[in-house]
């Protein structure tokens, strides 16, 4: 069965600092798909980033970049020089892929960032 | 740009009342679901669709129901409410190909209040 674990619950940094919300998931299958969302205080969850399993590299967009590890299942997501507006909840999510397809996304329990001025 | 649209945006109901979140969306896509957004839980999938006529459970399905009669829509459907129904639900979609499924969309949600 597919899970999703996000143990941070709550991360407090001052603007300007660097932050990584960790996202650590289970499956059985070789093929899936890994997404980062960000719900700000307007409640809207926006897209930011999707990575299939077979792609391992690593992606910077901005201030933002993801360390994908199959080796420890894990796919962070790292803020550089935070900003009050990065302040929001982050969801991380996985899409098992496998001979089924059926599409379903399962979400960890979501990390609060609260970046302070 | 319509994407997915849910209605209502806020909802009150009293216990035991029945009612129905509408979501449709304009994208073509086989997958859609509903999903409940809880304090600390995350967002936990309820029901899920991968075509017209074709629905399953997921994690929390219990006291819902839904059904997939178009492609367009995927009403979820609450048929006596109690407060632990209390939560803010969104409906998402998503195109699912065999090389590769996309991100999945989501409405703006509908905070629903059980007393």
């Amino acid at each position: 069965a597919q899970k999703v674990t996000q143990a941070q619950t709550e991360i407090s940094v001052v603007e300007k600092e660097d932050v990584t919300l960790d996202c650590v998931y289970e499956t059985r299958d070789t093929t899936y798909y890994l997404f980062w969302y960000k719900q700000p205080p307007s409640g809207e969850l926006v897209f930011l980033i999707r990575r299939n399993s077979f792609d391992e590299q690593n992606e910077i967009s901005g201030r933002y970049s993801w360390n994908f590890q199959k080796s420890t299942s894990s796919f962070n997501f790292t803020i550089t020089a935070s900003q009050v507006v990065d302040s929001a909840v982050y969801f991380c999510a996985l899409s098992e892929h496998g001979s089924s397809n059926t599409g379903k996304l399962i979400f960890g329990q979501g990390t609060t960032l609260q970046v302070k001025p | 740009n319509a994407g997915v649209t849910q209605t209502p945006k806020f909802q009150v109901l009293k216990t035991g009342q029945s009612m129905t979140l509408q979501c449709a969306q304009d994208m073509n896509h086989e997958y859609m679901s509903w999903y409940r957004q809880d304090p600390g839980m995350g967002l936990r999938l309820i029901h899920y669709s991968v075509g017209a006529g074709i629905t399953d459970q997921g994690e929390v399905p219990n006291g819902y129901n839904v059904s997939r009669s178009t492609t367009e829509d995927f009403p979820l459907r609450l048929l006596s409410a109690a407060p632990s129904q209390t939560s803010v639900y969104f409906c998402a979609s998503r195109l699912l190909g065999q090389r590769k499924n996309t991100e999945a969309f989501f409405g703006q949600g509908t905070r629903l209040t059980v007393v």
